[in-house]
């Protein structure tokens, strides 16, 4: 099964906008992480939320995770241009002990100036 | 810190050549993996390792050994390169614990013809 699935693949908003993410997942996690990429770079990470917590911020970043719904959004308030960018959730799956992840598809964000 | 390096960066090889990607870490992680990327989609991990001397497969090893002498080196070798292998490579690095983010490289870009 897939873990870690975005939605939407791809989303365009006008800056000052907020830029909502989802992510859903199927098995039981240690915590869920997301993870940004620019385009031809490596993978960056923004946020991690363990699975006993359920709201996370981190300046204009926003996470929550719903683990009765195996769900996680990410938020971005008054986005930017630079936040343009492809966004990756990952699960820390309890079945592996916490030594990997595993990365969803990603949303491409595109913020427009 | 130089964080997570790549090397080569770029590699064009032949059907049937065989290569090694090199990876380097600095900040004494324990875990360490190798991912590759195909277009329009997330990272798949291909093998990882929790310590030195110790390696793993991950969810698309076939076609890919690895090798991990020291603690801060990851190898990823191609011992007969197929075009399905074209892809962006990247390495990552961590800590040891379920809490800890990865830490990306920059990727090495990969086309077999």
């Amino acid at each position: 099964s897939q873990q870690g699935e975005e939605d939407p693949q791809a989303l365009s908003i006008q800056e000052g906008e907020n830029a909502t993410m989802n992510c859903s997942y199927k098995t039981s996690i240690n915590n869920l992480q997301w993870y940004r990429q620019n385009s031809g770079r490596g993978l960056v990470h923004l946020i991690l939320i363990r699975s006993n917590e359920r709201e996370k911020h981190s300046g204009r970043l926003r996470v929550t995770l719903d683990t009765s719904k195996k769900s996680s959004s990410l938020l971005i308030t008054a986005s930017r241009a630079a936040d343009t960018a492809s966004y990756f959730c990952a699960t820390d799956a309890r079945e592996t002990s916490g030594s990997r992840l595993t990365f969803g598809e990603g949303t491409q964000l595109t913020v427009n100036p | 810190n130089a964080g997570v390096t790549q090397t080569p960066k770029f590699r064009v090889l032949k059907t049937g050549q065989s290569m090694t990607l090199l990876c380097a870490q600095d900040m004494n992680h324990e875990y360490m993996y190798w991912y590759r990327q195909d277009p329009g989609m997330g990272l798949r991990l291909i093998h990882y390792s929790v310590g030195e001397g110790t390696t793993a497969k991950g969810e698309v090893p076939d076609g890919y050994n690895v090798s991990r002498l020291k603690k801060q080196n990851f190898l990823l070798g191609l011992e007969s390169a197929a075009p399905s292998q074209t892809s962006v490579y990247f390495c990552a690095s961590r800590r040891a614990g379920d809490r800890y983010e990865q830490y990306f490289g920059p990727g090495t870009r990969l086309t077999v013809t």
